[in-house]
Protein backbone atom coordinates (compact mmCIF):
# COMPACT_ATOMS: atom_id res chain seq x y z
CA UNK A 1 0.00 0.00 0.00
CA UNK A 2 1.56 3.69 -0.96
CA UNK A 3 -0.73 5.51 0.16
CA UNK A 4 -2.70 6.30 -2.79
CA UNK A 5 -5.49 5.03 -4.08
CA UNK A 6 -7.32 5.05 -7.12
CA UNK A 7 -11.25 3.62 -8.45
CA UNK A 8 -11.87 2.13 -10.31
CA UNK A 9 -9.47 -0.31 -10.47
CA UNK A 10 -10.82 -1.74 -13.84
CA UNK A 11 -13.55 0.63 -15.83
CA UNK A 12 -15.12 -0.59 -19.47
CA UNK A 13 -17.20 1.93 -20.96
CA UNK A 14 -18.43 2.73 -24.47
CA UNK A 15 -17.60 5.59 -26.80
CA UNK A 16 -20.94 7.40 -25.96
CA UNK A 17 -20.35 7.20 -21.84
CA UNK A 18 -19.47 9.76 -18.94
CA UNK A 19 -17.32 8.52 -16.41
CA UNK A 20 -14.97 9.53 -13.72
CA UNK A 21 -11.18 8.11 -12.59
CA UNK A 22 -10.51 9.03 -8.76
CA UNK A 23 -7.31 8.73 -6.93
CA UNK A 24 -6.71 9.92 -3.52
CA UNK A 25 -3.76 10.30 -1.35
CA UNK A 26 -2.64 9.90 2.53
CA UNK A 27 0.50 10.69 2.52
CA UNK A 28 0.47 14.74 2.87
CA UNK A 29 1.95 15.43 -0.80
CA UNK A 30 0.94 18.49 -2.46
CA UNK A 31 1.53 17.80 -6.15
CA UNK A 32 -0.76 15.05 -7.87
CA UNK A 33 -0.07 13.35 -11.73
CA UNK A 34 -2.39 11.92 -14.36
CA UNK A 35 -0.21 9.49 -16.61
CA UNK A 36 -1.66 7.43 -19.46
CA UNK A 37 0.32 3.90 -19.93
CA UNK A 38 -0.93 1.82 -23.12
CA UNK A 39 0.04 -1.70 -24.17
CA UNK A 40 4.14 -1.97 -23.99
CA UNK A 41 4.47 1.68 -24.30
CA UNK A 42 6.14 4.04 -21.48
CA UNK A 43 4.76 6.22 -19.08
CA UNK A 44 2.79 9.56 -20.70
CA UNK A 45 2.43 12.33 -18.79
CA UNK A 46 -0.81 14.14 -19.10
CA UNK A 47 -1.70 16.52 -15.95
CA UNK A 48 0.28 17.71 -13.06
CA UNK A 49 -0.95 19.92 -10.61
CA UNK A 50 0.38 21.81 -7.31
CA UNK A 51 -0.97 23.25 -4.55
CA UNK A 52 -4.42 22.14 -6.61
CA UNK A 53 -3.36 24.67 -9.42
CA UNK A 54 -2.83 23.15 -12.93
CA UNK A 55 0.67 23.43 -13.83
CA UNK A 56 1.27 21.25 -16.93
CA UNK A 57 -0.86 19.70 -19.98
CA UNK A 58 0.52 17.82 -21.67
CA UNK A 59 -1.63 18.43 -25.08
CA UNK A 60 -3.89 16.26 -23.76
CA UNK A 61 -7.40 16.12 -25.95
CA UNK A 62 -10.44 17.48 -24.35
CA UNK A 63 -12.28 14.81 -23.97
CA UNK A 64 -10.07 14.16 -20.87
CA UNK A 65 -11.16 16.60 -18.46
CA UNK A 66 -9.09 16.99 -14.83
CA UNK A 67 -10.03 18.07 -11.49
CA UNK A 68 -8.46 18.47 -8.19
CA UNK A 69 -10.53 19.97 -5.19
CA UNK A 70 -8.02 20.00 -2.95
CA UNK A 71 -4.51 18.45 -2.52
CA UNK A 72 -5.75 14.91 -1.38
CA UNK A 73 -7.97 14.23 -4.24
CA UNK A 74 -7.60 14.41 -8.17
CA UNK A 75 -10.39 13.56 -11.11
CA UNK A 76 -10.12 12.68 -14.30
CA UNK A 77 -13.43 12.83 -16.10
CA UNK A 78 -13.95 10.81 -19.30
CA UNK A 79 -16.24 11.67 -22.50
CA UNK A 80 -16.43 10.41 -25.97
CA UNK A 81 -13.54 8.33 -25.61
CA UNK A 82 -12.26 6.17 -28.64
CA UNK A 83 -10.75 2.90 -28.35
CA UNK A 84 -7.44 4.09 -28.57
CA UNK A 85 -7.95 5.55 -24.89
CA UNK A 86 -8.14 1.85 -23.78
CA UNK A 87 -4.57 1.38 -21.36
CA UNK A 88 -3.80 1.92 -17.96
CA UNK A 89 -4.17 4.79 -15.71
CA UNK A 90 -2.06 5.53 -13.41
CA UNK A 91 -2.09 8.89 -10.37
CA UNK A 92 0.54 9.94 -8.44
CA UNK A 93 1.66 12.43 -6.09
CA UNK A 94 4.64 13.81 -4.75
CA UNK A 95 6.21 16.33 -2.34
CA UNK A 96 7.29 18.79 -4.73
CA UNK A 97 11.08 19.99 -3.58
CA UNK A 98 11.87 16.97 -1.93
CA UNK A 99 13.60 15.39 -4.98
CA UNK A 100 10.15 14.98 -6.32
CA UNK A 101 9.65 11.16 -5.36
CA UNK A 102 6.35 9.99 -6.84
CA UNK A 103 4.56 7.17 -5.67
CA UNK A 104 1.86 5.54 -7.71
CA UNK A 105 -1.62 4.26 -7.22
CA UNK A 106 -2.48 0.74 -8.65
CA UNK A 107 -3.72 2.49 -12.03
CA UNK A 108 -7.34 2.34 -13.49
CA UNK A 109 -7.17 -0.48 -16.39
CA UNK A 110 -9.81 1.05 -18.89
CA UNK A 111 -11.25 -0.60 -22.21
CA UNK A 112 -13.23 1.72 -24.45
CA UNK A 113 -15.94 -0.23 -26.84
CA UNK B 1 17.86 13.65 -28.54
CA UNK B 2 15.40 12.38 -25.82
CA UNK B 3 15.78 13.55 -22.17
CA UNK B 4 15.68 10.36 -20.95
CA UNK B 5 16.83 7.26 -22.79
CA UNK B 6 17.07 4.02 -21.91
CA UNK B 7 17.60 0.74 -23.80
CA UNK B 8 14.84 -1.36 -23.90
CA UNK B 9 16.85 -4.45 -23.76
CA UNK B 10 15.04 -7.27 -23.15
CA UNK B 11 17.67 -8.66 -21.07
CA UNK B 12 17.59 -12.31 -20.49
CA UNK B 13 19.72 -13.63 -18.13
CA UNK B 14 20.48 -16.68 -16.51
CA UNK B 15 19.51 -16.91 -12.46
CA UNK B 16 22.62 -15.99 -10.26
CA UNK B 17 23.71 -13.78 -13.03
CA UNK B 18 24.62 -9.60 -12.75
CA UNK B 19 23.57 -8.01 -14.92
CA UNK B 20 23.52 -3.96 -16.02
CA UNK B 21 21.06 -0.92 -17.02
CA UNK B 22 22.38 2.30 -18.08
CA UNK B 23 20.42 5.40 -18.48
CA UNK B 24 21.45 8.83 -20.30
CA UNK B 25 19.77 12.16 -19.87
CA UNK B 26 20.63 15.52 -21.90
CA UNK B 27 19.66 17.97 -18.89
CA UNK B 28 22.68 18.92 -17.50
CA UNK B 29 21.08 21.09 -14.55
CA UNK B 30 19.21 17.48 -13.73
CA UNK B 31 19.36 17.46 -10.21
CA UNK B 32 18.01 14.03 -8.83
CA UNK B 33 17.71 10.51 -10.11
CA UNK B 34 15.88 7.01 -9.50
CA UNK B 35 15.48 3.74 -10.49
CA UNK B 36 12.03 2.60 -10.57
CA UNK B 37 10.94 -1.07 -10.74
CA UNK B 38 7.55 -1.95 -12.40
CA UNK B 39 5.91 -5.35 -12.87
CA UNK B 40 3.67 -6.63 -15.64
CA UNK B 41 0.44 -4.85 -15.48
CA UNK B 42 1.47 -3.21 -11.63
CA UNK B 43 2.56 0.22 -11.09
CA UNK B 44 5.75 1.61 -10.95
CA UNK B 45 7.47 1.54 -8.20
CA UNK B 46 10.34 3.17 -6.56
CA UNK B 47 13.85 0.60 -6.26
CA UNK B 48 15.77 3.05 -5.11
CA UNK B 49 17.72 6.72 -5.48
CA UNK B 50 21.04 7.29 -6.85
CA UNK B 51 23.10 9.53 -5.12
CA UNK B 52 26.37 11.63 -6.34
CA UNK B 53 28.58 9.29 -4.21
CA UNK B 54 26.92 6.41 -5.72
CA UNK B 55 24.53 3.71 -3.06
CA UNK B 56 24.03 0.21 -2.87
CA UNK B 57 21.10 -1.53 -1.43
CA UNK B 58 21.62 -5.12 -1.12
CA UNK B 59 22.00 -6.55 -4.60
CA UNK B 60 21.30 -3.46 -6.04
CA UNK B 61 23.67 -0.56 -6.77
CA UNK B 62 23.48 2.39 -8.55
CA UNK B 63 25.70 5.26 -9.55
CA UNK B 64 25.56 8.35 -11.17
CA UNK B 65 27.96 9.67 -13.49
CA UNK B 66 27.36 13.46 -13.94
CA UNK B 67 30.23 14.34 -16.78
CA UNK B 68 28.97 12.10 -18.85
CA UNK B 69 25.36 12.44 -18.10
CA UNK B 70 24.47 8.63 -17.02
CA UNK B 71 23.33 6.94 -14.00
CA UNK B 72 23.50 3.15 -13.86
CA UNK B 73 21.84 0.27 -12.11
CA UNK B 74 23.72 -2.84 -11.16
CA UNK B 75 21.73 -6.38 -10.41
CA UNK B 76 24.19 -8.95 -8.77
CA UNK B 77 22.80 -12.67 -7.79
CA UNK B 78 19.70 -11.86 -10.35
CA UNK B 79 16.96 -14.02 -8.68
CA UNK B 80 13.41 -14.85 -10.91
CA UNK B 81 11.77 -12.19 -8.68
CA UNK B 82 13.67 -9.77 -10.16
CA UNK B 83 12.36 -9.99 -13.91
CA UNK B 84 10.43 -6.82 -14.51
CA UNK B 85 10.37 -3.40 -16.03
CA UNK B 86 13.72 -0.80 -14.66
CA UNK B 87 12.67 2.75 -15.21
CA UNK B 88 15.27 5.44 -14.96
CA UNK B 89 13.77 8.47 -13.56
CA UNK B 90 15.61 12.25 -13.65
CA UNK B 91 14.41 15.51 -12.05
CA UNK B 92 15.50 19.10 -13.38
CA UNK B 93 14.23 21.76 -11.72
CA UNK B 94 11.46 24.15 -13.50
CA UNK B 95 9.70 27.59 -12.02
CA UNK B 96 10.12 26.65 -8.79
CA UNK B 97 9.53 23.22 -8.60
CA UNK B 98 10.68 20.01 -10.12
CA UNK B 99 9.92 18.25 -14.11
CA UNK B 100 10.06 14.82 -13.94
CA UNK B 101 10.97 12.64 -17.01
CA UNK B 102 10.72 8.59 -17.08
CA UNK B 103 12.74 6.84 -19.47
CA UNK B 104 10.29 4.25 -21.82
CA UNK B 105 11.96 1.23 -18.93
CA UNK B 106 14.35 -1.54 -19.36
CA UNK B 107 12.84 -4.96 -19.97
CA UNK B 108 14.50 -7.82 -17.47
CA UNK B 109 14.14 -11.42 -17.92
CA UNK B 110 15.60 -14.09 -15.47
CA UNK B 111 15.23 -17.84 -16.41
CA UNK B 112 16.05 -20.75 -13.94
Amino acid sequence: ETGVTQTPRHLVMGMTNKKSLKCEQHLGHNAMYWYKQSAKKPLELMFVYNFKEQTENNSVPSRFSPECPNSSHLFLHLHTLQPEDSALYLCASSHRGGGNIQYFGAGTRLSVL
Amino acid sequence: RKEVEQDPGPFNVPEGATVAFNCTYSNSASQSFFWYRQDCRKEPKLLMSVYSSGNEDGRFTAQLNRASQYISLLIRDSKLSDSATYLCVVNWPLGGGFKTIFGAGTRLFVKA
